[in-house]
C-alpha cells in the first residue's frame, strides 16, 4: 500500500487565491521531505527540500514567498501556493525520506493536480 | 549542472517483447543512478538502482547497468507483460546512494498490449 499520501489529489481554484497541499508519510517518520513540480511531458523538477522543524531550502529560481513550505512534524509537510495564477497550474509531487522496514529510502506521493483558472 | 536524457515515448510493445529504454546522463563526480516506475494513479516507486560504475541493478525482470564510459544507464527487460505498462523515469543523485535530491529525466510511457 501507499506509504506517502497527498491531499487533495486534484484542486481547481480561482486566480489570486491560495491553495494548500498536504503530504503525509504513513507508518514512518520522514526526516526530509521534498516537493517537486511536473509540467506535461517534462521532468520532475525539485522545488524545495524541507527538514522537520527548520526552514525549507529552495532550489534556484523557486520563489519562497510564492511557495510556502511548512514541515511541522515528522509525518506532515504542506505546500501552500499563494496568490495562485494560471502559470502555477501543474502537477505537484512530494516525497519523503526516512527509514521503513530497516531501509533508508525515498517514497513518493501520488501527486496533486492544480488548475488555476 | 546535472541532467538526465531518456528516450522519449510513448513506447508500445506486444506482450513478451524485448524492452529497452535508453538513458544517458551528465553529472559531476560519481552519481548514483536510478530507475523509477509510476503506475497509473500511483506515486513513483523505485524500480532499481546502481551506485557505482559497472554495477547492475535488477528487479522484477528489469535490468540496467551503470556504464561510466558511455554515461548511460539503459533499462532492459527480456519479456514485458501487460502489467509493466507505466511511466518509467531515469534519475540520478550526486549525494551518494541515499537517493535524495534527485534529477529526473522526462519519463517514458510504456504501453504493453496483450
Amino acid at each position: 500500500g501507499a506509504v506517502v499520501s497527498q491531499h487533495p489529489s486534484w484542486v481547481i481554484c480561482k486566480s489570486g487565491t491560495s491553495v494548500k497541499i498536504e503530504c503525509r508519510s504513513l507508518d514512518f517518520q520522514a526526516t526530509t521531505m521534498f516537493w517537486y513540480r511536473q509540467f506535461p511531458k517534462q521532468s520532475l523538477m525539485l522545488m524545495a527540500t524541507s527538514n522537520e522543524g527548520s526552514k525549507a531550502t529552495y532550489e534556484q529560481g523557486v520563489e519562497k514567498d510564492k511557495f510556502l513550505i511548512n514541515h511541522a512534524s515528522l509525518t506532515l509537510s504542506t505546500l501552500t501556493v499563494t496568490s495562485a495564477h494560471p502559470e502555477d497550474s501543474s502537477f505537484y509531487i512530494c516525497s519523503a525520506r526516512g527509514t521503513l522496514r530497516g531501509t533508508d529510502t525515498q517514497y513518493f506521493g501520488p501527486g496533486t493536480r492544480l488548475t488555476v483558472l | 549542472g546535472n541532467s538526465v536524457t531518456q528516450m522519449e515515448g510513448p513506447v508500445t510493445l506486444s506482450e513478451e517483447a524485448f524492452l529497452t529504454i535508453n538513458c544517458t546522463y551528465t553529472a559531476t563526480g560519481y552519481p548514483s543512478l536510478f530507475w523509477y516506475v509510476q503506475y497509473p494513479g500511483e506515486g513513483l516507486q523505485l524500480l532499481l538502482k546502481a551506485t557505482k560504475a559497472d554495477d547492475k541493478g535488477s528487479n522484477k525482470g528489469f535490468e540496467a547497468t551503470y556504464r561510466k564510459e558511455t554515461t548511460s544507464f539503459h533499462l532492459e527487460k527480456g519479456s514485458v507483460q501487460v502489467s509493466d505498462s507505466a511511466v518509467y523515469f531515469c534519475a540520478l543523485s550526486d549525494s551518494g546512494g541515499s537517493n535524495y535530491k534527485l534529477t529526473f529525466g522526462k519519463g517514458t510511457l510504456l504501453t504493453v498490449n496483450p
